[in-house]
């Protein structure tokens, strides 16, 4: 079973904090990585992306990738109220070929204390 | 950018009825297009594979026969729920990726079956 796993949360930071989110995965072949917020009652959106191992930063959002240790994370400086969302982490696994498919983490709850 | 259409947004009906959920690419074309299902404060969980010209590639324990999948044309895709019950209340969800970039999401379909 390929998964992608996620801390547990929820993650509690006040306003101004750094918040950080792990994620490991177990398929060594997976190549693409991706972080969506997800508001309640709303559709993931799309974050951050990052197929490269090292740090790629994005405004107030950094990705983290470390492909030997199997795990990606996403830090967010500064933290504000509105970054309060569940974060997910998605791994795109390849199935055969050209086929692949996203697998998520089940996410961790974000809560960002005024 | 490149948007995902979901529609409609929100569907309460009787058990025993069958629903049709539509999804479409707004500016570019979709070979493949992914269904996706949330259950409350639970991850996606991706349904199928939905494939423009051929059969849709279902996930180990979707009934194929339950939900339905028609890939109309390089823009539509259909998911219908027939026949629907309670236990299929949840959160419906399609994507699509624009060639090599990230998936988007169209804004999900709330199924409430009464």
């Amino acid at each position: 079973q390929k998964e992608v796993e996620q801390n547990s949360g929820p993650l509690s930071v006040p306003e101004g904090a750094i918040a950080s989110l792990n994620c490991t995965y177990s398929d060594r072949g997976s190549q693409s990585f991706f972080w969506y917020r997800q508001y309640s009652g709303k559709s993931p959106e799309l974050i951050m992306f990052i197929y490269s191992n090292g740090d790629k930063e994005d405004g107030r959002f950094t990705a983290q990738l470390n492909k030997a240790s199997q795990y990606v994370s996403l830090l967010i400086r500064d933290s504000q109220p509105s970054d309060s969302a569940t974060y997910l982490c998605a791994v795109n696994i390849i199935i055969s070929g050209a086929n692949s498919k996203l697998t998520f983490g089940k996410g961790i709850t974000l809560s960002v204390r005024p | 950018g490149a948007v995902v259409s979901q529609h409609p947004s929100r569907v309460i009906c009787k058990s025993g009825t069958s629903v049709k959920i539509e999804c479409r690419s707004l500016d570019f074309q979709a070979t493949t297009m992914f269904w996706y299902r949330q259950f409350p404060k639970q991850s996606l969980m991706l349904m199928a594979t939905s494939n423009e010209g051929s059969k849709a590639t279902y996930e180990q324990g979707v009934e194929k026969d339950k939900f339905l999948i028609n890939h109309a044309s390089l823009t539509l895709s259909t998911l219908t729920v027939t026949s629907a019950h309670p236990e299929d209340s949840s959160f419906y969800i399609c994507s699509a990726p624009d060639g090599n970039q990230p998936q988007h999401f169209g804004d999900g379909t709330r199924l409430s079956i009464l």
